[in-house]
């Protein structure tokens, strides 16, 4: 069974600092990866999607990568603002994905 | 182009009584999932749609649970005899199809369900 586990659980930082958030899963079977922003009381938002032949994805200031080895897949934000704030969560799977609990990220201006 | 919508997009009820939850996916999109989430966690999977049938259930967690698709669009997601347990918002997402290469999924916003 798939387990995702996102690490920290909760970050804050100061406006303008580059930050790495993580996600492991044990299956490494895993086939897509995506990363998502839920801002409080919405959806989920798509930042990301990295396919099972690819390692990384970028888009904007946002950078995915993903490790299948491992099991591991970063989010690298650069220069974060604070427009950033929100939790992020990461879901992998085929059809039906299988997310972690999420990274509640603070960015203070 | 339109996102997926969800209505209501909140719903109180009593214990007992049956709720009725709606998705309208992206225009074009053959696959539809629902998941459902509780305060401080991730989405967890409930069942997903590949055109009118249910491709898999597994997430279900009981025969209380129901979902239809019936024209391969709009679904309903169906709900007897609520619980309190059953409260949470039950988010529905989208893909242009489903197989592995082009499974980017895209949610709505969610029905907040709140079993009194």
């Amino acid at each position: 069974k798939q387990e995702v586990t996102q690490i920290p659980a909760a970050l804050s930082v100061p406006e303008g600092e580059n930050l790495v958030l993580n996600c492991s899963f044990t299956d490494s079977a895993i086939y897509n990866l995506q990363w998502f922003r839920q801002d409080p009381g919405k959806g989920l938002t798509s930042l990301l999607l990295i396919q099972s032949s690819q390692r990384e994805q970028t888009s904007g200031r946002l950078n995915a990568s993903l490790d299948k080895s491992s099991g591991r897949s970063t989010l690298y934000i650069a220069a974060s603002q604070p427009g950033d704030s929100a939790t992020y969560l990461c879901g992998g799977g085929s059809e039906k994905l299988v997310f972690g609990k999420g990274t509640k990220l603070t960015v203070n201006p | 182009g339109a996102g997926v919508s969800q209505t209501p997009s909140n719903k109180v009820t009593e214990k007992g009584k049956y709720v009725e939850l709606r998705c309208d996916p992206i225009s074009g999109h053959t696959a539809l999932y629902w998941y459902r989430q509780s305060l401080g966690q991730g989405p967890e999977f409930l069942i997903y749609f590949q055109g009118t049938g249910a491709a898999d259930d597994s997430g279900l967690p009981n025969d209380r649970f129901f979902a239809v698709r019936p024209e391969g669009s709009v679904s309903t997601l169906k709900i007897q005899r609520t619980e309190r347990g059953d409260s949470a918002v039950y988010l529905c997402a989208s893909s242009l199809q489903s197989g592995r290469s082009y499974n980017e999924q895209f949610f709505g916003p969610g029905t907040r369900l709140t079993v009194l």
